[in-house]
């Protein structure tokens, strides 16, 4: 089986740099993801590692560490339309045919 | 635009009444999911498919069904809707499911109402 860790909520203010935390046990693991998710949307992909280190894409990064089962996103200038549900996301098991989300983290973005 | 369409958005059906939940895509995706996502919850995979090949997840119940015509279209049946299966649902594509093809593609869900 998989299960996955993330903070339940995180606060922060325009202009700042947040991380989000993802833990993860899986017996299989190719890769973790990240989702986007705002209040009443679909979620939408932010990054994807399947390899040890940072992936940049603009404002966010991503980061994994997979000997210590580790990874997070880094949100830097924060913006108040950051203000969402973030999900780390593990493919595992099965030839990586299962796919699972984190709990989630709520960001909010305060002035 | 190339994007995942579902139908109907809001669907609301009564205690033990079947009901169809729609999906169809123009990205010409090999893999189609669907996902169950309940209040403050994350999004739960409920089963998808590989091109023509069904995978279920080991704790959908039996209630849930899937079918997939043809690449573009793909269908959630619930043959009897308890309260509890009240929730968003979401269908998403991939390209692929190995390492190279994580991105998956979020259609606006159809949010069930179960009386």
């Amino acid at each position: 089986g998989q299960s996955l860790e993330q903070p339940s909520e995180v606060t922060a203010v325009e202009g700042a740099i947040v991380q989000i935390n993802c833990t993860y046990q899986t017996s299989g693991f190719y890769g973790l993801s990240w989702y986007q998710q705002h209040d009443g949307g679909a979620p939408t992909f932010l990054s994807y590692n399947a390899l040890d280190g940072l992936e940049e894409t603009g404002r966010f990064s991503s980061f994994l560490s997979r000997s210590d089962s580790y990874g997070y996103l880094l949100l830097q200038e924060l913006q108040m339309k950051d203000s969402a549900s973030y999900f780390c996301a593990v493919r595992g098991d099965n030839y990586g045919q299962n796919f699972v989300f984190g709990p989630g983290t709520r960001l909010s973005v305060l002035p | 635009d190339a994007m995942v369409i579902q139908n109907p958005r809001y669907q609301v059906t009564q205690f033990g009444k079947p009901v169809t939940l729609s999906c169809s895509q123009t990205l010409n995706h090999n893999v189609m999911y669907w996902y169950q996502q309940k209040s403050s919850q994350a999004p739960k995979l409920l089963f998808h498919y590989y091109d023509k090949d069904f995978n279920n997840e080991a704790d959908t119940p039996d209630n849930f069904q899937s079918r997939r015509p043809n690449t573009s279209f793909c269908f959630l049946d619930i043959r009897s809707p308890g309260l509890g299966d009240a929730a968003m649902y979401l269908c998403a594509t991939s390209r692929t499911v190995d390492r190279g093809g994580d991105e998956q593609f979020f259609g606006p869900g159809t949010r069930l109402t179960v009386l």
